[in-house]
C-alpha cells in the first residue's frame, strides 16, 4: 500500500457525460500527479499540482481540468468523454520538487466510457 | 523530449532462472531513472530508482539495476525468478529529478513458466 487513495475504482459512464476522479495523497505529500494509462498510448503524464498550484503540463487535453484543494486532495475532471478516454487513471505524489523525488502511485481509476 | 524504450514487449522466463529487462533512454541532461512494477489490477510500485553516485543500485524483492551512461541503459536484473514475480514492468525517466511528470515505456510483460 503506498498511502495514496483514488476513488472511485471503477467508472462506467456514456460519451457525452463528465466525470470526477478524485486523489488523496499520502500525508505530508505536496505534490500531486495525474497519468493516464491506455492500450494504445501507455502511461502518459497529465497534469502536476504542487501545494495547490498548476506546475507541470503533460499530454492534457483541454476537456480534461484538475485541481488540488487546501487539504492537498486532488481532482480529475473528464469532461465530454468520448470512448477513447476509457483508461486506466493514475494518481501519484511526492513529497515536495526538490530533486531526487520518488512519485507513489495509487491503484487507480478504471474509467469505461460506452 | 525525453523518451524511454523497452525493446521487449514480453519476455517469459523459467522459474528460477536470471532475468534481464531492457530498458533505453533518451534524455540530455542527467537522467533520474526509474523502475516500476504493476501486477495485474494493481497500481505502480516502485522497484528502485537511480539518481546519482553508484551506478549498479539495489531494490526491492531482489531486483538491482545497472546506470550505463555509454548506453544509454538501465537494464533491471534479478538473479533467480520466482512465480510471483509475473507482472508488467515499466522503465521510466524524471526530467526534474522526478519531481516533474514521468515518460515511461510501454512497459515489458514478464511471463514465468514452471
Amino acid at each position: 500500500d503506498s498511502g495514496v487513495t483514488q476513488t472511485p475504482k471503477h467508472l462506467i459512464t456514456a460519451t457525452g457525460q463528465r466525470v470526477t476522479l478524485r486523489c488523496s495523497p499520502r500525508s505530508g505529500d505536496l505534490s500531486v500527479y495525474w497519468y493516464q494509462q491506455s492500450l494504445d498510448q501507455g502511461l502518459q503524464f497529465l497534469i502536476q499540482y504542487y501545494n495547490g498550484e498548476e506546475r507541470a503540463k503533460g499530454n492534457i487535453l483541454e476537456r480534461f481540468s484538475a485541481q488540488q484543494f487546501p487539504d492537498l486532495h486532488s481532482e480529475l475532471n473528464l469532461s465530454s468523454l468520448e470512448l477513447g478516454d476509457s483508461a486506466l487513471y493514475f494518481c501519484a505524489s511526492s513529497v515536495a520538487l526538490d530533486h531526487q523525488e520518488t512519485q507513489y502511485f495509487g491503484p487507480g481509476t478504471r474509467l469505461l466510457v460506452l | 523530449a525525453q523518451s524511454v524504450t523497452q525493446p521487449d514487449i514480453h519476455i517469459t522466463v523459467s522459474e528460477g532462472a536470471s532475468l534481464e529487462l531492457r530498458c533505453n533512454y533518451s534524455y540530455g541532461a542527467t537522467p533520474y531513472l526509474f523502475w516500476y512494477v504493476q501486477s495485474p489490477g494493481q497500481g505502480l510500485q516502485l522497484l528502485l530508482k537511480y539518481f546519482s553516485g553508484d551506478t549498479l543500485v539495489q531494490g526491492i524483492k531482489g531486483f538491482e539495476a545497472e546506470f550505463k551512461r555509454s548506453q544509454s541503459s538501465f537494464n533491471l536484473r534479478k538473479p533467480s525468478v520466482h512465480w510471483s514475480d509475473a507482472a508488467e514492468y515499466f522503465c521510466a525517466v524524471g526530467e526534474g529529478g522526478g519531481a516533474d511528470g514521468l515518460t515511461f515505456g510501454k512497459g515489458t510483460h514478464l511471463i514465468i513458466q514452471p
